[in-house]
């Protein structure tokens, strides 16, 4: 089986620009978090979804970022306009139904100038 | 509330030596714990998690780890490093009782470095 799918895997852009990050869930995967990891932060939760539903999204940093799951298996994460400060790398993860485990996709690796 | 403390954020040994890499939890309901592991420009792995059964658990690549309740620790280890054990490390905990939240409260990672 295919693992966690996230696309693009880098992206440089300009400050104001609009940016969307792509996931693909493991089949039969109905969790799905959304992390972002810098340097000076670690490993940040941004927004978790249970079966399509957004439990928590207290880490989305401000109203510029949102989050979507237009389907069980695919989500989106947008950030309008984007700012430098936004420059960390993405990564989304899903679990099964039950399951504690995590499941990382490869990241995507995003650069606003 | 639950939380992680990675004790040291990078730490170096040398290839052959024994791997020590320190995790310290806070919480309020007995916890899941992991150890997840993350090569350079990669996602992270699970390594090992502990789902109050044996306290001693063993996970891949030779690493394993103790839950040990009176020091609320779940350190990992290894007996023997080798070089393809340079990485960063991050212990994680469960929010909520056995998992009922799937959400993980990480550590700020330790970066092991191997020596030849």
């Amino acid at each position: 089986d295919a693992g966690v799918i996230q696309s693009p895997r880098h992206e440089v852009t300009e400050m104001g620009q609009e940016v969307t990050l792509r996931c693909k869930l493991i089949s039969g995967h109905n969790s799905l978090f959304w992390y972002r990891q810098t340097m000076m932060r670690g490993l940040e939760l941004l927004i978790y979804f249970n079966n399509n539903v957004p439990i928590d999204d207290s880490g989305m940093p401000e109203d510029r970022f949102s989050a979507k799951m237009p389907n069980a298996s695919f989500s989106t994460l947008k950030i309008q306009p984007s700012e430098p400060r936004d420059s960390a790398v993405y990564f989304c993860a899903s679990s099964p139904t039950g399951q504690e485990t995590q499941y990382f996709g490869p990241g995507t690796r995003l650069l606003v100038l | 509330a639950q939380s992680v403390t990675q004790l040291g954020s990078h730490v170096s040994v040398s290839e052959g030596a024994l791997v020590l890499l320190r995790c310290n939890y806070s919480s309020s309901v007995p916890p899941y714990l992991f150890w997840y592991v993350q090569y350079p420009n990669q996602g992270l792995q699970l390594l090992l998690k502990y789902t109050s059964a044996a306290t001693l658990v063993k996970g891949i690549n030779g690493f394993e780890a103790e839950f040990k309740k009176s020091e609320t620790s779940f350190h990992l280890t290894k007996p023997s490093a080798h070089m393809s054990d340079a990485a960063e490390y991050f212990c994680a905990v469960t929010l909520g009782v056995g998992g009922s939240q799937g959400n993980l409260i990480f550590g700020k990672g330790t970066k092991l470095s191997v020596k030849p």
